[in-house]
């Protein structure tokens, strides 16, 4: 089982629209969650960070921590054409780790 | 200010030869790490420096990768007798302590082995 999963997509919405990311990792005591944006041959940039259950908004971008369904959500109120890109979700497994672990991505698509 | 920066920013080599690829971190960032991405893949952690302390190297797939860190800045990636699987995307990141911090990422250097 890998340590963080996400669907791959790519997942299509249009300009507008609401863009809802998922993400489910398998260590229980993991304890921070990001969301990072990569843009085709670009480099990850972090949108947004959690590390306690709840909701956590930024702008367009809301993100959401169950930590008992370990489950991490990023919502993007609005889609423009430039949020098209991949979605890495990253975990670091528990306190003191010195790694992220990532998923391999959700591309999203946003039409005009 | 100046952000994590890579080189070279790409790099072909013949299968067999030895490849360096080096990272210039954030200025008074203490923690810097590597990562490999493969086409289609998440990141791949590979190695992380923090400080003065000895690297943490459970990443690293062979003993043909290693990496340095001098001066706790600038870190080089070596490749040994590189193989055509070591294509890839090989990530810098840096942070200011600790991995719960946000890591900052360089551009990349992509590697592709002949």
């Amino acid at each position: 089982q890998k340590e963080v999963e996400q669907n791959s997509g790519p997942l299509s919405v249009p300009e507008g629209a609401i863009a809802s990311l998922n993400c489910t990792y398998s260590d229980r005591v993991s304890q921070s969650f990001f969301w990072y944006r990569q843009y085709s041959g670009k480099s990850p940039e972090l949108i947004m960070s959690i590390y306690s259950n709840g909701d956590k908004e930024d702008g367009r971008f809301t993100a959401q921590l169950n930590k008992a369904s370990q489950y991490v959500s990023l919502l993007i109120r609005d889609s423009q054409p430039s949020d098209s890109a991949t979605y890495l979700c990253a975990v670091n497994p528990q306190t003191g780790a010195n790694n992220l672990f990532f998923g391999t991505g959700t591309r999203l698509t946003v039409i005009p | 200010g100046a952000g994590v920066s890579q080189s070279p920013s790409n790099k072909v080599t013949e299968k067999g030869k030895d490849v360096e690829l080096r990272c210039d971190p954030i200025s008074g960032h203490t923690a810097l790490y590597w990562y490999r991405q493969s086409l289609g893949q998440g990141l791949e952690f590979l190695i992380y420096f923090q400080g003065n302390s000895a690297p943490d190297k459970s990443g690293l797939p062979s003993d043909r990768f290693s990496a340095e860190r001098t001066g706790g800045s600038v870190s080089t990636l070596t490749i040994q007798r590189t193989q055509q699987e070591d294509s890839a995307v090989y990530l810098c990141a840096s942070s200011l302590g600790r991995s719960q911090e946000t890591q900052y990422f360089g551009p990349g250097t992509r590697l592709l082995v002949l």
